[in-house]
């Protein structure tokens, strides 16, 4: 499956986070939502074969990476309170065919 | 975003009974729609999806509708059990960005 790290963690308002990903083995496209409490997940981004394939409404202090061994990273800057949610990932087999596998998320909290 | 509020919709049934959970989505150009169970503390599992040329699937006491005429789709579960209890999404995908645009999500209750 999808397996996510830390499953918590809490930082300060300016700081920067980075949030690990491994994706299912042979699924080359992954994607990181933003889920508030009480809300649907929201579109970060995507990556496919390493490269950015897709951009939600969020500013550039959200980056990410994929890297060659299935698995990613999703890293923000200049943490806000906002920013506090639940980050999940998914993984699918190529840009979305075959459904997307969803990790149990990070939650993180901004102080 | 596609989401708003923080109160969830709420159905509430009895054990044994059928479920049958709504969804309007929002973009006609979507041609693949997957519906998502979500348990506290957990992230999305994948129920059944459904793609637009067809208008019903069904799964394993899951039946997915999909009514493009109107862009509504619905989840029914047969004979619900309290381990149905969770929130239910529905997400659709457009294919050129592969991106999922997820519903606000029903809070299905169930009563033994």
């Amino acid at each position: 499956g999808v397996t996510q790290s830390p499953t918590h963690l809490i930082k300060t308002r300016g700081q920067q986070v980075t949030l690990r990903c491994s994706s299912q083995s042979g699924h080359n496209t992954v994607s990181w939502y933003q889920q508030a409490l009480g809300q649907g997940p929201q579109f970060i981004f995507q990556y496919y074969r390493e490269e950015e394939n897709g951009r939600g409404n969020f500013p550039p202090r959200f980056s990410g990476l994929q890297f060659p061994n299935d698995s990613s990273e999703l890293n923000v800057n200049a943490l806000e309170l906002d920013d506090s949610a639940l980050y999940l990932c998914a993984s699918s087999p190529t840009r979305g065919e075959g459904g997307y596998t969803f990790g149990s998320g990070t939650r993180l909290t901004v102080v | 975003g596609e989401s708003v509020g923080l109160h969830l919709p709420t159905l509430s049934v009895q054990e044994g009974d059928n479920s049958i959970i709504n969804c309007a989505y929002s973009n006609s150009a979507s041609d693949y729609f997957i519906w998502y169970k979500q348990e506290s503390g957990k992230g999305p599992q994948f129920i059944i999806d459904i793609r637009s040329n067809m208008d019903k699937r069904q799964g394993q006491r899951v039946t997915v509708l999909l009514n493009k005429t109107v862009k509504h789709l619905s989840l029914q579960i047969a004979a619900t059990q309290p381990g149905d209890s969770a929130v239910y999404f529905c997400a659709e995908n457009i294919q050129w960005g592969g991106k999922l645009i997820f519903g606000q999500g029903t809070e299905l209750s169930v009563k033994p």
